[in-house]
């Protein structure tokens, strides 16, 4: 099982709203990633969790929330957004965080905010 | 800095053309990984190929070839035979300095394959 899952695959929410994406792999993978990715740009680093704990934040605003509640799971809790946050947000594992290893991406969620 | 650059931001080809994507790094590592990933329509990505600083073999996987040459800081991507399902965007990356996992993306290439 070569699969990263994201549910759900669409989302509309509006500014007031709160949501949460999720994201789960059963390949044992001990690194996974959250990526933001707006229309016809390159997908962007937001989170980067090892072992279960959050390694890095790309500055993202408290707006998005991450959480790893084990190795299999990741959740981007969302609130309060804004307009601009709409994009393709795509969620990657890796055998581990480092160089010599490939991510293995979802189909990612496209979320709209209203 | 750490950059990769995708010049061609589009490319359209008739079906059975070979095509060539460009990729051009810049790193000051000695160690550095790169990557080919490729986006269908879909929205995942899709792994193609890693390749680390120290091994400037090309590499062939059955229509794709890699052509790694670190004294132009490239790694360019060949399509052979081009096919309508080969239509997607393509993305050179490089793995972030100090081992984090990030992988630093290039704009991106959109091939479309017309039959």
């Amino acid at each position: 099982d070569t699969e990263v899952t994201q549910t759900p695959k669409h989302l509309v929410m509006g500014m007031t709203n709160k949501k949460s994406l999720k994201c789960e792999q059963h390949m044992g993978h001990r690194a996974m990633y959250w990526y933001k990715q707006k229309a016809k740009k390159p997908p962007e680093l937001m989170f980067v969790y090892s072992y279960e704990k959050l390694s890095i934040n790309e500055s993202v605003p408290s707006r998005f929330s991450p959480e790893c509640p084990n190795s299999s799971l990741l959740n981007l809790h969302l609130h309060a957004l804004q307009p601009e946050d709409s994009a393709l947000y795509l969620c990657a594992s890796s055998p581990y965080r480092g160089q010599n290893t490939e991510a293995f991406f979802g189909q990612g969620t496209r979320l709209t905010v209203v | 800095a750490q950059k990769v650059t995708q010049a061609q931001t589009e490319i359209s080809v008739v079906e059975k053309e070979d095509v060539t994507l460009d990729c051009v790094y810049e790193t000051r590592d000695t160690t550095y990984y790169l990557f080919w990933y490729k986006q269908p329509p879909s929205g995942e990505l899709v792994f193609l190929i890693r390749r680390n600083s120290f091994d400037e073999q090309n590499e062939i996987s059955g229509r794709y070839s890699w052509n790694f040459q670190k004294s132009t800081s490239s790694f360019n991507f060949t399509i052979t035979a081009s096919q309508v399902v080969d239509s997607a965007v393509y993305f050179c990356a490089l793995d972030h300095a100090g081992n984090t996992g990030k992988l630093i993306f290039g704009q991106g290439t959109t091939l479309q394959v017309k039959p």
